[in-house]
């Protein structure tokens, strides 16, 4: 079993929905990472938390260190928010464990 | 402000051959970390490089190394390469060690080993 894992792997959706992904982890961490990955390979990094809940535009994530779970969602999806999203757990000896991403595709 | 740089963006190398990487941070970042994507592992941690030292260090084998340099600059140096070594190869900078500040991410340099 991986230390991080994201649910759904593949997840295709209509304009306009409500996106949700989901990141478990089994490691203690110092902080998660939500990074988002365009075809070509750029990476760009879109929250780092350690708890609660951060947004940006119509990004919000949240993290519960109880239950060892994040959630990324995106509200009023668009098709230039297709890409692959991918949760990364920092532990607390700073080594980073990366999810293998959920390819998001959104059809006009 | 330029962003994270590496160069060059793709490299084909045969087996048994040594490779150079060569990454740029940000102006001001002092924290160089490098990253390996495969399909069949997904990302990877490979090493943090902060001041010149190396800070950590992820389960990959002696043959990957690097190094950075005093304007912050870093290599990453794979020897004897094999073909499982074909991948996309990243790296981040970030204003301090570890996961205290955001990280930016280069483009990439694509590694094909034939």
């Amino acid at each position: 079993k991986n230390e991080v894992e994201q649910s759904p792997q593949n997840l295709t959706a209509q304009e306009g929905e409500f996106i949700t992904i989901n990141c478990s982890y089994s490691v203690g961490i110092s902080a998660l990472h939500w990074l988002q990955q365009h075809p070509g390979g750029g990476i760009v990094s879109l929250f780092m938390l350690s708890s609660g809940k951060k947004k940006h535009g119509r990004l919000i994530a949240t993290i519960n260190i109880q239950e060892k779970h994040s959630s990324l969602h995106i509200t009023a999806s668009h098709p230039r928010d297709s890409a692959v999203y991918i949760c990364a757990a920092e532990n607390r000896d700073d080594k980073i464990i990366f999810g293998k991403g959920t390819r998001l595709h959104i059809l006009p | 402000k330029a962003g994270v740089t590496q160069t060059p963006r793709y490299l084909i190398k045969t087996r048994g051959q040594q490779v150079t990487l060569s990454c740029s941070p940000i102006s001001g970042h002092r924290s160089v970390s490098w990253y390996q994507q495969t399909p069949g592992q997904g990302l990877q941690f490979l090493f943090e490089y902060f001041s010149e030292t190396q800070r950590n260090k992820g389960n990959f084998p002696g043959r990957f190394s690097g190094r950075q340099f005093s304007n912050s600059r870093s290599e990453m140096n794979v020897s004897t390469l094999e073909l499982g070594d074909s991948a996309l190869y990243l790296c981040a900078s970030s204003l301090l060690q570890g996961g205290g500040a955001e990280a930016f991410f280069g483009q990439g340099t694509r590694l094909t080993v034939v």
